[in-house]
């Protein structure tokens, strides 16, 4: 079974302060995926990463960053928290090569106060 | 960009059929999936079909896929309140094969 750990469940930073949003997978899967769900807007994608040390931006990149030093790691940084960035972070993961089911992690809950 | 579309709620009571519906806007779709989110979790992978496909049959689980009115539906038979959850449709398009387009999440409420 795929395994996609996220590093916290809930997490409350202030504004302004530089976070750190962390998911590993043990499937040696090439691509990783960064997404942000809010109600009634769904999936929103905000990076993903077909290989280590690449990096591509997906629909709402700003204020974030990402970091993929090793395969089996992604992090999701997000440079000066803000009130508009509290939200649910999934990470996910793929084999690599084109239409291979996404696995998800239990998601990280962010809240900036 | 794509667009994907999802009903935002459904009420069943248990035993009845559930029928999740979902619309798309890009005919070069390739795969279609369908995801459960269980509170509080992240998605989970129910099933998936390929874009020539009219129908995938999975124990409880049926996918209907009408590729010219761009209309994907997930019917759950015999439901219960485990079943209870968000579900997500998504699907990926020929030019950007490792790239996911999600609906908006379908709230499905089981009534005992």
């Amino acid at each position: 079974d795929v395994k996609v750990t996220q590093s916290s469940r809930y997490l409350v930073k202030r504004t302004g302060e530089k976070v750190f949003l962390e998911c590993v997978q043990d499937m040696d899967h090439e691509n990783m995926f960064w997404y942000r769900q809010d109600p009634g807007l769904g999936l929103r994608l905000i990076y993903f990463s077909y290989d280590v040390k690449m990096k591509e931006k997906g629909d709402i990149p700003e204020g974030y960053s990402v970091s993929r030093e090793k395969k089996e790691r992604f992090s999701l940084i997000l440079e000066s928290a803000s009130t508009n960035q509290t939200s649910m972070y999934l990470c996910a993961s793929s084999e690599g090569g084109s239409n291979q089911p996404q696995h998800f992690g239990d998601g990280t809950r962010l809240s900036i106060l | 960009g794509e667009d994907v579309e999802q009903s935002l709620f459904l009420s069943v009571r248990e035993g009845d059929s559930s029928v999740i519906n979902c619309t798309y806007t890009d005919s070069s779709s390739t795969y279609l999936y369908w995801y459960k989110q269980e509170p509080g979790a992240g998605l989970q992978l129910l099933t998936y079909i390929f874009s020539n496909m009219d129908m995938k049959q999975d124990q409880r689980l049926t996918v209907l896929l009408n590729k010219k009115d761009k209309h994907l539906s997930l019917r759950i038979a015999d439901t219960q309140t485990g079943d209870s959850a968000i579900y997500f449709c998504a699907e990926t398009l020929t030019n950007t094969g490792n790239q996911f387009y999600f609906g908006t999440g379908t709230s499905l409420t089981v009534i005992p």
